[in-house]
């Protein structure tokens, strides 16, 4: 069965820092192009950063110098340290994996980890 | 960026309705559309990608069409597990993008 578990999120103060993690199983975690999708309470869905089989990462450009993608796959783990933290970063932060590897579209979702910036 | 546009924001229907969402985008995208059912305190959950195709265990009442910039999502005879958030997402290029969403509410 195929499993995201994200953790790390919590209270942090603007301009501040936090690390997020995702454990994944269930899956041949090398093989899968994985991102991260965040959500603001009460509003969309909005993708924060990808990162690829070989690496590549790719981010939108609110969070661009800010935020990094990167994955472990020996530990079968996914993180994103957030750097530079804003009110507007405060979300629910959601780990999921592609279908393919070489399309954007999530078949497995974890179950969020909230991030509070706030003074 | 490729912008995504879903409308209605909100609809109000009955079970048993057919719904019709649709979402458009900025500029072409062939056909790498998906679209996603959200309920309250959930995750998403991925019903159809590749535009028409149907996710592995998702009921037939649920169908997508389009290519280009205009999709559809149809949902047949409205089931009361139904009543949700539905979001389009496009994956023809960074960044990846998704609608503003389309609340179904119990009429």
């Amino acid at each position: 069965e195929v499993q995201l578990v994200e953790s790390g999120g919590g209270l942090v103060q603007p301009g501040g820092s936090l690390r997020l993690s995702c454990a994944a199983s269930g899956f041949t975690f090398s093989s899968y192009d994985m991102h991260w999708v965040r959500q603001a309470t009460g509003k969309g869905l909005e993708w924060v950063s990808a990162i690829g089989t070989a690496g590549d990462t790719y981010y939108p450009g609110s969070v661009k110098g800010r935020f990094t993608i990167s994955r472990e796959n020996a530990k079968n783990s996914l993180y994103l340290q957030m750097n530079s933290l804003r009110a507007e970063d405060t979300a629910v932060y959601y780990c999921a994996r592609t279908k393919t590897s070489s399309t954007g579209e999530f078949d497995y979702w974890g179950q969020g980890t909230l991030v509070t910036v706030s003074s | 960026a490729i912008r995504m546009t879903q409308s209605p924001s909100s609809l109000s229907a009955s079970t048993g309705d057919r719904v019709t969402i649709t979402c458009r985008a900025s500029q072409g995208i062939s056909s790498y559309l998906a679209w996603y059912q959200q309920k309250p305190g959930k995750a998403p959950k991925l019903l159809i990608y590749a535009a028409s195709t149907l996710q592995s265990g998702v009921p037939s009442r649920f169908s997508g069409s389009g290519s280009g910039t205009d999709f559809t999502l149809t949902i047949s005879c409205l089931q009361s597990e139904d009543f949700a958030t539905y979001y389009c997402q496009q994956y023809y290029s960074y960044p990846l993008s998704f609608g503003g969403g389309t609340k179904v509410e119990i009429k």
